[in-house]
């Protein structure tokens, strides 16, 4: 199974709003609403952030949302705060009952 | 509030088999509909998904590391295991496990145990 495809890295001042893609193929992403979103912060476990394309644990602010359209899903983090520099990774079901990630994007905060 | 702590050696040699444990406390591991999972990190790089179990036995693993993994659990101990054959220095990562709440929703992690292949 290969990688779902994010960017690099990212980044926007303080108080912007920022969008990550994840893209899979038909057979992950485009084939299941069971995409999540994880935040990891330097030397850190990651956290999930969203879960089945869009939904927030208890606990994640609310400036965290989450989408999906045909293959490619979308993490936005509206009124950026300092706090969200971090590496941020996908991740989706497949078609092989198996999980795969994507390569991680770094965000940076100006 | 689940807890999940990995443990094992930090120093494997090539070609040997790298085994760890990941104990679970705050919640009985055989309850729920909840999966196990194993998930690694290199330096520097992005997460690799190992493989899971669920409490009855069943398992599902990474088709890149299928031939040499293997994920257990004992419930008794309230654990389960990872152990990954014929290692090399490609396999020195930090190494997580992870509670999946049922799509790939790993909403508990532990803390992370750094396995080093080196001879």
């Amino acid at each position: 199974q290969s990688a779902l495809t994010q960017p690099a890295s990212v980044s926007g001042s303080p108080g912007q709003s920022i969008t990550i893609s994840c893209t899979g193929t038909s057979s992950d992403v485009g084939g299941y609403n069971y995409v999540s979103w994880y935040q990891q912060h330097p030397g850190k476990a990651p956290k999930l952030m969203i879960y089945d394309v869009s939904n927030r644990p208890s606990g994640v602010s609310n400036r965290f949302s989450g989408s999906k359209s045909g293959n490619t899903a979308s993490l936005t983090i509206s009124g950026l705060q300092a706090e969200d520099e971090a590496d941020y990774y996908c991740s989706s079901y497949t078609s092989s009952s198996t999980s795969v990630f994507g390569g991680g994007t770094k965000l940076t905060v100006l | 509030q689940v807890q999940l702590q990995e443990s094992g050696p930090g120093l494997v040699k090539p070609s040997q088999t790298l085994s760890l444990t990941c104990t679970v406390s705050g919640g009985s591991i055989g309850s729920g509909s909840y999966y196990w999972s194993w998930i690694r990190q290199p330096a520097g790089k992005g997460l690799e998904w190992i493989g899971r179990i669920y409490t009855s036995g069943s398992t599902s693993y990474n088709p890149s590391l299928e031939s040499r993994v293997t994920i257990s659990v004992d419930t008794s101990k309230n654990q389960f295991s990872l152990k990954l054959s014929s290692v090399t220095a490609a396999d020195t990562a930090v190494y997580y496990c992870a509670r999946d709440a049922g799509d790939c929703d790993f909403d508990y992690w532990g803390q992370g145990t750094l396995v080093t292949v080196s001879s």
